[in-house]
């Protein structure tokens, strides 16, 4: 089973509707983020959170809102999707305690009409 | 936060060493250099950290010089499932929520 797992993979919806991409991890991790990549682009962060209470803005945060269920639960939403929206989003977890960096889900490739 | 840059693109060929420079001249003294590989519809995968010196792990090897202000990242023996980007970062890993993966280096291996 995938350490870190996203769902839905793929979604297409249309302009104005709200939706929530999840994310869950196994890997008992404090802390959770998610990312947006836009083709050719690197990632960009919308929002982290260093444990259940704890959850901040990243670079691009505007039209996006974040729930930190559980430790290992944090999900996206977007309230009133619009077409700009439309990339692949992901979700990492880490422990900065280990050299091991951020591990990344495979990603929810996200379609705006 | 230090800048990094690394070429956009790089090809070679299967069974040759690929190896990828990262600038970064201003790095700080707590900062790591870290690798990252990211295939196609993939999450990017963590590859080797590293410090000082030399680094190698049974992916790869990061050979950092004494000023630390460039890194090269050293593939032995690509193959074409090595075909991906690679993303250079740099910073403090107690504070990884600052690091930025840039556009990277898309590495291309032809058989």
């Amino acid at each position: 089973d995938a350490d870190v797992t996203q769902t839905p993979r793929n979604r297409i919806t249309k302009t104005g509707k709200r939706i929530m991409l999840e994310c869950s991890q196994t890997k008992g991790h404090d802390r959770m983020y998610w990312y947006r990549q836009d083709p050719g682009l690197g990632l960009r962060l919308i929002y982290y959170s260093f444990d259940v209470k704890d959850i901040n803005k990243g670079e691009i945060s505007d039209g996006y809102s974040v729930s930190r269920q559980a430790q290992a639960k944090f999900s996206l939403s977007l309230e009133s999707a619009i077409p700009n929206q439309t990339a692949l989003y992901f979700c990492a977890t880490s422990d900065p305690t280990r050299e091991s960096g951020q591990h990344f889900g495979d990603g929810t490739r996200l379609s705006i009409l | 936060l230090a800048k990094t840059t690394q070429p956009i693109s790089m090809d070679s060929y299967e069974g040759q060493e690929v190896n990828i420079t990262c600038s970064h001249n201003n790095i700080a003294t707590n900062d790591y250099i870290t690798w990252y590989q990211q295939f196609p519809s993939q999450g990017p995968r963590f590859i080797i950290q590293g410090y000082k010196t030399k680094v190698t792990n049974e992916v790869a090897s990061l050979f950092i010089p004494a000023d630390r202000k460039s890194s090269t990242l050293s593939l032995p023996r690509v193959s074409l499932s090595d075909t991906a980007v690679y993303y250079c970062l740099v910073g403090d890993w107690s504070n990884d929520y600052k690091l930025s993966f840039g556009a990277g280096t898309t590495v291309t291996v032809r058989a």
